[in-house]
């Protein structure tokens, strides 16, 4: 059990837009740490994809944008592209255990 | 352009300690601005952190690893270790060494394969 929430999987079709939630609590997302959102394509390492709810890396396109709303985050991308499959994670630190917290990771399926 | 590799050994009987190391190419592991982390991904299952050492020593663990896990920093080598202790096959895991500023990950190893049998 993660201690940030996040659906399994995701799917659309190319250009679409789609969103991938991160659901946190009081002690991690809700007290105004940041999230941060990794890429993992398969079989490679986790790529930082966004960090600080909105920021993205350099060479990371601007379809990709990250949002924040009270104990929650969200991940946008739009214009789907068939590059984007791949497995999403949502990452925050929490007080209560002093540490780094991962969401369950969201597969994308590009139909 | 930093770079780190992990490096260890890919199997590990149950019981006894896995060990791996972390060499960072590109940059210097004493900056001041960065701690530097381990994470692992059990085979199909998402991240997990194990925890984040800063070049003076500092630390901070996962609560439910932090009995098992000492980590170091070589400052000489510009490498960085783990030890996780009485190893079961639960610790079986694709493990990804990171820099880690500001409890973010943004430079990642390409990760080493470690299974715990007998």
């Amino acid at each position: 059990q993660s201690v940030l929430t996040q659906p399994p999987s995701v799917s659309g079709a190319p250009g679409q837009r789609v969103t991938i939630s991160c659901t946190g609590s009081s002690s991690n997302i809700g007290a105004g740490y940041d999230v941060h959102w990794y890429q993992q394509l398969p079989g490679t390492a986790p790529k930082l994809l966004m960090y600080g709810y909105s920021y993205r890396p350099s060479g990371v396109p601007d379809r990709f944008s990250g949002s924040k709303s009270g104990t929650s985050a969200s991940l946008a991308i739009t214009g789907l592209q068939a590059e984007d499959e791949a497995d999403y994670y949502c990452q925050s630190y929490d007080s209560s255990l002093n540490g780094v917290v991962f969401g369950g990771g969201t597969k994308l399926t590009v139909l | 352009q930093l770079q780190l590799q992990e490096s260890g050994p890919g199997l590990v009987k149950p019981s006894e300690t896995l060990s791996l190391t972390c060499t960072v190419s590109g940059g210097s592991i004493s900056s001041s601005s960065y701690y530097w982390g381990w994470i692992r991904q059990p085979p199909g299952k998402g991240l997990e952190w194990i925890g984040s050492i800063y070049y003076s020593g500092s630390t901070y663990f996962h609560p439910s690893l932090k009995s098992r896990v000492i980590m170091s920093v070589d400052t000489s080598k510009n490498q960085f270790s783990l030890n996780l202790s009485s190893v079961t096959a639960a610790d079986t895991a694709v493990y990804y060494c990171a820099k880690v500023p500001s409890w973010r990950m943004d430079v990642w190893g390409q990760g080493t394969t470690v299974t715990v049998s007998s």
